[in-house]
């Protein structure tokens, strides 16, 4: 049973637009939630977290929204870059920073100039 | 400073075979955590060491087994290898256990045939 989903599996964006990258999860201990990044042929890099204490994260043109009541989070992207174009892996974690992360199966992003 | 390195890049092995992977983590990271990407699961935890002992283990068979040395380089271990082995087996490294802001090599695709 998967406790991270991320139902999109393809996103694809006109570059300046807005991204908006989606992830549910079914447990509820789930206290802290990361996004990560891949590029083909590299593995994957953090992009921005959040605690379940918060409700918003945002870190340049990084933005993630935490919606504890839907067991939702999203990842906004504004504005998307060609750059920009890679897998996105949803993660919950419920020891906070410190517990092991399950992730979600990844959304690939494509944005196009 | 250098990334964290995974050897080798690409593997073929066939069923019942055995494989080991090597893994160096960032200069004076001493947690490593090793993961299995495939398709169908996406993302999934193996294991992680720190200071040589494993400190966590994820759902896997018996067949996965991993170490660390005293320098923090890890290796991990498939025995008996079956076709659904084939993945990608990514390791990532931080400075200590469980910190979720991990820094991941580019992984280690293994292919059983």
């Amino acid at each position: 049973d998967q406790q991270v989903k991320q139902n999109s599996p393809s996103l694809s964006v006109q570059e300046g637009r807005i991204s908006i990258l989606n992830c549910d999860y079914t447990n509820s201990m789930f206290d802290y939630f990361l996004w990560y990044k891949k590029y083909p042929a590299e593995g994957p890099t953090f992009l921005i977290s959040i605690s379940s204490i918060k409700d918003k994260n945002e870190d340049g043109r990084f933005t993630v929204f935490l919606n504890k009541s839907a067991k939702h989070l999203s990842l906004h992207i504004v504005p998307s870059q060609p750059g920009d174009s890679a897998v996105y892996f949803c993660a919950a974690s419920a020891g906070g920073s410190q517990g092991n992360l399950i992730f979600g199966k990844g959304t690939k992003l494509s944005v196009k100039p | 400073k250098a990334g964290v390195t995974q050897t080798p890049r690409y593997l073929i092995k066939t069923r019942g075979q055995q494989v080991t992977l090597s893994c160096s983590p960032i200069s004076g990271h001493r947690s490593v955590s090793w993961y299995q990407q495939t398709p169908g699961q996406g993302l999934q935890f193996l294991f992680e060491y720190f200071s040589e002992t494993q400190r966590n283990k994820g759902n896997f068979p018996g067949r996965f087994s991993g170490r660390q040395f005293s320098n923090s380089r890890s290796e991990m271990n498939v025995s008996t290898l079956e076709l659904g082995d084939s993945a990608l087996y990514l390791c990532a490294s931080s400075l200590i256990p469980k910190d979720n802001e991990q820094f991941f090599g580019p992984g280690t695709r293994l292919t059983v045939l």
